[in-house]
């Protein structure tokens, strides 16, 4: 079956950076896009970008481009989301997901960043 | 704000149906015809429950149904149960390889 298993929970200063890793297994890595979504505490999803990994074309929201990064290792089936200069704002569980039926149908368990300052 | 418009919170007593509303407030998603809904326990990831603004995935019981009129789109939960208490998320397809999110609606079950 499909599964995506994130790397865990963080702690990292402002104005650091932070690499989040999403291992798939159950299917054919290249095959479907990897999305990640992120959730601030009581707020709700936000959708932050895509990845092909066929190829490794990406599409940002435009408020995370230039400051996050997003890339896969084929050979491990892992795709990673790095983010820049992390801020307060950062504080959120980030989230990887693969479409199915839907474009959001299997999801990662959730990886909680938290920026301190 | 976001541009799709959720209500913050709606109620039902077990048994009865409920509706959420998603409004797309500005001309970024389009036709409108690639909403999906999902489901949020809390400490929990969420869960495709309708795509393609009617579909339901296998496994999604038949209670939960989706529509469209305009630019708003509605999920339906019929025959409320305790289980169904949780936060529920609209998500369009805004074109250009771009997707957004509703501000989510938080369900309680009285």
């Amino acid at each position: 079956q499909v599964q995506l298993v994130q790397s865990g929970a963080e702690v990292e200063k402002s104005g650091a950076s932070l690499k989040v890793s999403c291992k798939a297994s159950g299917y054919t890595f290249t095959n479907y896009y990897i999305y990640w979504v992120r959730q601030a505490p009581g707020q709700g999803l936000e959708w932050m970008g895509w990845i092909n990994p066929n190829n490794g074309v990406t599409s940002y929201a435009q408020k995370f481009q230039g400051r996050v990064t997003m890339t896969t290792d084929t050979s491990i089936s892992t795709a990673y989301m790095e983010v820049r200069r992390l801020m307060s704002d950062d504080t959120a569980v980030y989230y990887c997901a693969r479409a199915g039926v839907g474009p959001f149908e299997y999801w990662g368990q959730g990886t909680l960043v938290t920026v301190s300052s | 704000q976001s541009a799709l418009t959720q209500p913050a919170s709606v109620s039902g007593s077990p048994g009865q149906s409920i509706t959420i509303s998603c409004a797309a407030i500005t001309s970024d998603v389009g036709s409108f015809n690639l909403v999906s809904w999902y489901q949020q326990h809390p400490g929990k990831a969420p869960k495709l429950m309708i795509y393609e603004v009617t579909k339901r995935p296998s496994g999604v019981s038949n209670r939960f149904s989706g529509s469209k009129s305009g630019n708003r789109a509605s999920l339906t939960i019929s025959g409320l149960q305790a289980d169904d208490e949780a936060d529920y998320y609209c998500c369009s397809y805004a074109g250009s390889n771009t997707y957004l999110f509703g501000g989510g609606t938080k369900l309680t079950v009285l």
